[in-house]
């Protein structure tokens, strides 16, 4: 079992401010994605990373695959309500998808 | 695109009783299929994935096992349920004709399940 460990576990923050999220593992990954989770719900992909180095813009998320392909993280500009819910990333390996412990954000208005 | 049903939505079961969650995947064919339990507010645990009919791959030991009968129909049972068993099952399916690296895992809406 690969173990991906985010960094914070929780997050509350006010309308407008930014913010990051950490994904690291100790385990080399093929790619790397990230998902918003809605209570009751399963995840819904936001973006995948697959080369080390890589930075992806998706509005005002941007995403990080770390040079060795081990760790990743997601930065929130001007976050939103919207913004809120349990941001998870997840690891490719082989045919395997192993997902980190998980960043829940609220956002206040 | 892809669909996945997943039956019942909630589920409360005594310890002890057996355990059968049903899942279908419309909208592709051969996918990879996947088991994960999550606990409230946290990552998804790999439960079990299967690469085709037939084919289960477990990735922890526990008290569940996992079928997968037909192409598109992927199954999680338990003899007997214990309280540990309790949590958020979300099946999820990867890979159709025009897969690639960018394509995303795609979830059902989950069986919450509750032991007592």
């Amino acid at each position: 079992t690969q173990l991906l460990e985010q960094s914070p576990q929780f997050l509350s923050i006010q309308e407008g401010e930014n913010l990051t999220v950490y994904c690291n593992s100790s385990s080399v990954f093929s790619s790397l994605q990230w998902y918003r989770q809605e209570p009751g719900e399963g995840p819904v992909l936001l973006v995948t990373v697959v080369t080390g180095g890589e930075v992806k813009k998706l509005k005002r998320l941007t995403f990080q695959f770390g040079d060795a392909r081990k760790d990743s993280s997601l930065h929130i500009t001007a976050a939103q309500p919207g913004d809120t819910g349990l941001y998870l990333c997840a690891g490719a390996t082989g045919n395997q998808f192993y997902f980190g412990t998980g960043t829940s954000l609220t956002v206040i208005p | 695109s892809q669909t996945i049903h997943q039956w019942p939505a909630t589920l409360v079961q005594p310890v002890g009783s057996p355990l059968s969650l049903e899942c279908t995947v419309e909208g592709t064919s051969n996918p990879n299929l996947y088991w994960y339990r999550q606990a409230a507010g946290r990552g998804l645990q790999l439960l079990f994935y299967s690469v085709g009919i037939g084919q289960i791959s477990s990735e922890v030991p526990q008290n569940l096992s996992a079928s997968r009968p037909q192409d598109r129909q992927f199954i999680l049972s338990s003899k007997k349920l214990l309280l540990s068993d309790s949590g958020f099952y979300l099946c999820a399916s990867y890979g159709d004709t025009r897969s690639s690296y960018n394509s995303p895992l795609h979830f059902g809406n989950g069986t919450r399940l509750t032991v007592t």
